[in-house]
């Protein structure tokens, strides 16, 4: 093991096809989260999940963006009807939360989308 | 509007120099505020995280201090190496959060040259 892993590492697709990223996490972990990069910019936060639990989601994420954790391991992100703004880096991260601990969120190489 | 700025936007410098990266933020009251490194297509790798009341934190030849008064922190590299080029993220943590409102800034790209 090794570390969170993402599949593809890129993906380029048409406007208005929809795609879907897979993610796995570090085995142990309880906490997954999908975070969207652009170019010279930090990672926004999309959505996180505790186990299969959606927890959160950002208000970035239109209703096109759906995120599942089906059996609290590994997780996808799909896109629907995808834009030209959708092109972005796609984070994944996971981290397992200790109850009064810092937790360190430990990132997997990201798969990057360019819709034309 | 939480924001965190850092500077500067991008550095060169000599493989063997020190340098210090500087991070500027309005959030308030704040978790904690972390350092990350970003080599080019790759994840972010959490270099340092330290809480509010936390004025410094090293992790081998990185330094991270914190001032909360005037809400600025910075990272800096010793003895730098080729293999510190990369992004260096500032994040902040608002208190009490909603990963939602979790700031990452725009990074400070570094390129060390030989």
């Amino acid at each position: 093991d090794t570390g969170v892993s993402q599949d593809p590492r890129h993906k380029i697709t048409k406007r208005g096809q929809n795609v879907t990223f897979r993610c796995d996490p570090i085995s142990e972990h309880n906490r997954l989260y999908w975070y969207r990069q652009t170019l010279g910019q930090g990672p926004e936060f999309l959505t996180y999940f505790q186990n299969e639990a959606q927890l959160e989601k950002s208000r970035l994420l239109s209703d096109r963006f759906s995120a599942e954790r089906p059996k609290g391991s590994f997780s996808t992100l799909e896109i629907q009807r995808t834009e030209q703004g959708d092109s972005a880096m796609y984070l994944c991260a996971s981290s397992f939360r200790r109850t009064g601990q810092q937790e360190t969120q430990y990132f997997g190489p990201g798969t990057r989308l360019l819709v034309l | 509007k939480n924001q965190v700025e850092q500077s500067p936007q991008s550095l060169i410098i000599l493989e063997g120099k020190n340098c210090t990266l500087q991070c500027n933020y309005t959030v308030s009251p704040f978790s904690n505020l972390r350092w990350y490194k970003q080599d080019t297509g790759r994840g972010p790798v959490s270099l340092t995280i330290m809480t509010f009341s936390e004025n410094t934190k090293s992790n081998g030849r990185y330094t991270a201090t914190l001032d909360a008064d005037t809400k600025q922190s910075s990272l800096h590299i010793t003895a730098s190496q080729l293999s510190d080029s990369a992004s260096y993220i500032c994040v902040v943590i608002p208190q009490g959060t909603s990963y939602d409102k979790v700031i990452f800034g725009p990074g400070t790209s570094l390129s060390v040259i030989p």
